[in-house]
């Protein structure tokens, strides 16, 4: 049982490249949830997905686009990546009627 | 809308010592509270949560935390740290009622001192 799955780990970019950070979950969760974490920061919502085929705005959804392919998975593309977007970005995702929501390892992300 | 404040950005504190990490939010609706854990290049994992009944909660490893609603508070606490507690710490907080995604503090960092 794996989880919640993110790939990949580590990522470079230079400014202006796209790339798509692919998440998967294999608990059979409805909700899924983008979040980018940046030091003093603590945790921003960039997107979330609260059933398949929907998607809603967080606190930081500029420069970011979604997917929730089906039910697994949600992935979070930089159309035009920025040094602003320098980040370690989490997916997690939550079972309705459960509280609480599980995370994945983490997607580091350096724009240079 | 719910926001989460934690007072102390690092806390360094001996090994063996107690520990309280504090937590502030606002809201003006029912909430869920959460305390994650975050060690060193990893996701994050839950330490424990208040969702109704008892105020005082308790995780495996030695930590609780207390809801305190007049004072709209959830302040961790250990009364003996160890080494291996060295971590990042997020409370979080999500509306009580919908489905709606979890708010989370900037986080403190708590460095335990041998």
């Amino acid at each position: 049982n794996a989880g919640v799955t993110q790939t990949p780990k580590f990522q470079v970019l230079k400014t202006g490249q796209s790339m798509t950070l692919q998440c998967a979950q294999d608990m059979n969760h409805n909700s899924m949830y983008w979040y980018r974490q940046d030091p003093g920061m603590g945790l921003r919502l960039i997107y979330y997905s609260a059933s398949e085929g929907t998607t809603d705005k967080g606190e930081v959804p500029n420069g970011y686009n979604v997917s929730r392919l089906n039910k697994r998975e949600f992935s979070l593309r930089l159309e035009s990546a920025a040094p602003s977007q320098t980040s370690v970005y989490f997916c997690a995702s939550r079972r309705d009627g459960v509280t609480e929501a599980f995370f994945g390892q983490g997607t580091r992300l350096t724009v240079v | 809308a719910q926001s989460v404040t934690q007072l102390d950005s690092q806390v360094p504190v001996f090994e063996e010592a107690p520990v309280e990490l504090r937590c502030n939010y606002s809201s003006s609706v029912s909430v869920y509270l959460f305390w994650y854990v975050q060690y060193p290049n990893q996701g994050l994992q839950l330490l424990l949560k208040y969702l109704s009944g008892s105020t005082l909660v308790e995780s495996i490893n030695g930590f609780e935390a207390e809801f305190n609603k007049s004072q709209t508070s959830f302040h961790l606490r250990k009364p003996s740290v160890h080494i291996s507690d060295t971590a990042e710490y997020f409370c979080a907080v999500r509306r009580g009622s919908g489905n709606t995604p979890l708010v989370f503090g900037k986080g403190t960092r708590l460095s335990v001192i041998a």
